[in-house]
């Protein structure tokens, strides 16, 4: 147990809805990265963020968009799905945010149909 | 950013070490090694990293080789539970984790 949370562990939703996936850090932790994992792409860095402030950006899509708020908790947020943002979202931690080991959790499972 | 390049796939016999290297001939001088390993569809475990010295820890050995060009990871006693995708990821200063494809690694009984 890396002490990340995610909730929730599983989502299927159809296309062209909006979904919010959300991320608990570990304890003391200030930073949030969320990385997605499909199929053809593998694991792909989205965004960080640190203390509350955006910090580094990934691939991330114009369609999604994340924040991260005063008790560190972070939330993704995915809209006008398509079929192809069927994935495994994960989120993961570190301390501070430079190079410094990063903790991931268990991941949310999202389906588009 | 330095590139890694993993063996698609390996296979070890229960109770041997596995041994998995990575290849990292453009890494520069502050970039660090890490190894992360999947299990399934689960959360990218933190395994061990290292700058130019090599490292152990509880789980796994980390040998670099001195001109840092490439890596082994070493599984001292690998069980059934270590089969996973291994994945071998230099770190640029921007602090991206760059995730290639891995080697997938069985342990067979």
């Amino acid at each position: 147990d890396s002490g990340v949370t995610q909730t929730p562990k599983h989502l299927i939703t159809a296309t062209g809805q909006r979904v919010t996936l959300r991320c608990s850090p570990r304890s003391g932790d200030l930073s949030v990265y969320w990385y997605q994992q499909s199929l053809d792409q593998g694991l792909q860095f989205l965004i960080q963020y640190y203390n509350g402030e955006e910090r580094a950006k990934g691939n991330i899509l114009e369609r999604f968009s994340a924040q991260q708020f005063p008790d560190l908790h972070s939330e993704l947020n995915l809209s006008s799905l398509e079929l192809g943002d069927s994935a495994l979202y994960f989120c993961a931690s570190s301390v501070w945010g430079t190079q410094e080991t990063q903790y991931f959790g268990p991941g949310t499972r999202l389906l588009v149909l | 950013d330095a590139k890694t390049t993993q063996p698609t796939s390996m296979d070890c016999a229960e109770g041997r070490a596995a041994n998995l290297p990575c290849n990292h001939s453009t890494i520069s001088g502050n970039e660090y090694v890490y190894w992360y390993r999947q299990i399934h569809s689960q959360g990218p475990q933190y395994i061990i990293h290292g700058l130019k010295n090599n490292e152990t820890n509880e789980m796994a050995s980390l040998i670099i080789t001195e001109d840092r060009k490439s890596s082994t990871l070493i599984l001292p006693h690998a069980t059934l539970r270590d089969t996973a995708v291994y994945y071998c990821i230099v770190r640029s200063a921007n602090n991206d984790m760059r995730f290639g494809a891995g080697t997938r690694l069985t342990v067979k009984p």
